[in-house]
Formats: structure tokens, sequence, C-alpha cells
């Protein structure tokens, strides 16, 4: 079975632009969660959603927004983009929306903001 | 206030040596707290969770062990190998419903050498 993937791998963007990050879970799982690493430092919990509804947000801007689709894949945009959005963007899946299940992370995005 | 550290920041060793790796929590109430192992540029792959009636976990190389009344983790790793050479980030989940229950520490940079 596929594990969780994530798209585009790398990505470069100017400061001002949009970005959409894409994650697939792993079949049959129904949470996202969204996390922002930067470089040297532990992920940061931006978005869960579990069954198309948002579960909780960490503390980002609203320049952050997500959402999640019926075959439970999901888009993280980021807007108006700051050079300290650089990072490692990381997409977990799990089973259900609480910490009880297990989360597989996917390999990440890489932003570099210019 | 909920936190997870990890010491030390870096660690180089010899291949074939044994290392400690620690993981201090703060996090409460406790649910359950997970070793992942990161690759550089790399998601997270879960190693090992224990709860808190878990004292000791192996897998492989791998043991970890959990003090709940200390509030305190190791990830031991024996006969290191090259391959062993990434981040080793200590994660606790709270018992609570939301979505954001998940802390993460910092990690730790772990580089074999030959």
């Amino acid at each position: 079975d596929a594990g969780v993937t994530q798209s585009p791998t790398h990505l470069i963007k100017t400061r001002g632009q949009q970005v959409t990050l894409r994650c697939s879970p792993i079949s049959g799982h129904k949470s996202v969660s969204w996390y922002q690493q930067v470089l040297g430092q532990g992920p940061q919990f931006i978005f869960q959603y579990y069954e198309k509804e948002e579960r909780g947000r960490g503390n980002f801007p609203d320049r952050f927004s997500a959402r999640q689709f019926p075959n439970y894949s999901s888009e993280l945009n980021v807007n108006a983009l700051l050079l300290g959005d650089s990072a490692l963007y990381l997409c977990a899946s799990s089973l259900g929306g609480f910490n009880s299940y297990e989360q597989y992370f996917g390999p990440g995005t890489r932003l570099t903001v210019t | 206030k909920n936190q997870v550290e990890q010491s030390p920041q870096s660690l180089i060793i010899l291949e074939g040596k044994n290392c400690t790796l620690q993981c201090n929590y703060t996090v409460s109430p406790f649910s359950n707290l997970r070793w992942y192992k990161q690759d550089t540029g790399r998601g997270p792959v879960s190693l090992t969770i224990m709860t808190f009636s878990e004292n000791t976990k192996s897998n492989g190389r791998y043991t970890a062990t959990l003090d709940a009344d200390t509030k305190q983790s190791s990830l031991h790793i024996t006969a290191s190998q090259l391959s062993d050479s990434a981040s080793y980030i200590c994660v606790v989940s709270a018992k609570q419903t939301g979505a954001n229950n998940l802390f993460f520490g910092t990690g730790t940079r772990l580089t074999v050498i030959p």
C-alpha cells in the first residue's frame, strides 16, 4: 500500500506569492494533519482535518488555510508568502481524529521563499 | 505549560558504538510517548509508541524506556550503523480531545561516523 504522498517535493516562491501544497493520505485514513518544520526545529502543528471538517488549528496567521476533500486528500494554502514561511511542510494521516491513532508522515514539501 | 525537551541537541559517535538519547516532558495529562526517526529533508518515521503502563519497548536495535513518574524517556541505539544518522524526535501526546494535543521536541541530531 502507498504511504502518505505529498506534492510537490520542492517549491521556490517569491515574497507575496501564494502557494498550494497537496497531500494524499493512506487509503482508509480519514484524518490529515499539517505541520511546519523550520530547519533545526521540531514540527509545529498547523491544522487537523477529520471527515472534511477542521478539528484544530495551531498558532498560525490567517494567511494559512486548508481544506479536505471527499476523498480525504487535503490542500494547504499559504497567501502573501513571507521569508519566514520557508520550511518543510509535513502532512500526516491517521485513521481517526484523536491522538490515540498513530500518525503516518509523508515525505514533506520543501518550500523556499526568496 | 506542556513542553518536551530533548538532549543532547547533537551527538557524534563511531560506527558500532551504542548511544542514548534523552527526552523530558511536562505534558499532562499524559497519553503516550513516541520516538520518531527523521532523515534530513524527509518525514518522520515512527520507531516506538509507549503508553503509561509500558516502561520499555524495543524495535530492532532501538530500545525506548519510559519513566512516567519522573516524566523521562530515553532511546537507546545499539551497535550503531551509518544509516542511523538522522534526527530523533520525541513526541508526547496529551490525553485530551482536540487536534492540537501532540507536543514535539526539537530533536537530537545523531551523526554516525566510520
